[in-house]
């Protein structure tokens, strides 16, 4: 158990709705990131929070964003669903903001998305 | 960029041989570079990574990776493979550029398959 929790663990829904998918950091790490797991894509880095501050952006649609609480927990909002948006969601957290060379970032058992 | 390259989307091995994953990543900085396992239906797990101390690396379970930086490698290896070990294994190396600093940036994985 990494200590990070992600809710839910799957989500049905049709094309063109929206789905809120939530995740909840290990105790005192400061940073969020979020991940994409598709078969066609593979894993791709999404946004980082930091202390409630968007640190960076990767391969994030238009469609997608993503908030940072004063609790630390984030969320990744998805709107306007299409059907390649069907993939596994990895919330990750790290207790600083630069992981790669103060340590290694703790990952969340994903939530499966899959959209009809 | 950083960039991770894994040869060998499949790799089968027999029980209690040698554990052999590659990895080849390619980055403008010096990298901070990881192994992490991925059992099925979980979150990933992070076997090992190197952070420019010493460039063989120990990490759980028995596995090791040696840092190359001339051949830009950081494969990872275990001398004796266990049923237990199979499992998708992906390499990732942090961005260090801009501002999408600590972000991972994935290779597509290996699954390892360990024969009876």
């Amino acid at each position: 158990d990494s200590g990070v929790t992600q809710t839910p663990k799957h989500l049905i829904t049709a094309t063109g709705q929206r789905v809120t998918l939530r995740c909840s950091p290990r105790s005192g790490d400061l940073s969020v990131y979020w991940y994409q797991q598709s078969l066609d894509q593979g894993l791709q880095f999404l946004i980082q929070y930091y202390n409630g501050e968007e640190r960076a952006k990767g391969n994030i649609l238009e469609r997608f964003s993503a908030q940072q609480f004063p609790d630390l927990h984030s969320e990744l909002n998805l709107s306007s669903l299409e059907l390649g948006d069907s993939a596994l969601y990895f919330c990750a957290s790290s207790p600083l903001a630069l992981a790669g060379g103060a340590g290694e970032q703790f990952f969340g058992p994903g939530t499966r998305l899959t959209v009809l | 960029a950083q960039s991770v390259t894994q040869l060998g989307s499949h790799v089968s091995v027999s029980e209690g041989a040698l554990v052999l994953l590659r990895c080849n990543y390619s980055s403008s900085v010096p990298p901070y570079l990881f192994w992490y396992v991925q059992y099925p239906n979980q979150g990933l797990q992070l076997l090992l990574k190197y952070t420019s101390a010493a460039t063989l690396v120990k990490g759980i379970n028995g596995f090791e990776a040696e840092f190359k930086k001339s051949e830009t490698s950081f494969h990872l290896t275990k001398p004796s493979a266990h049923m237990s070990d199979a499992a998708e294994y992906f390499c990732a190396v942090t961005s260090g550029d801009g501002g999408s600093q600590g972000n991972l940036i994935f290779g597509k994985g290996t699954k390892l398959s360990v024969k009876p």
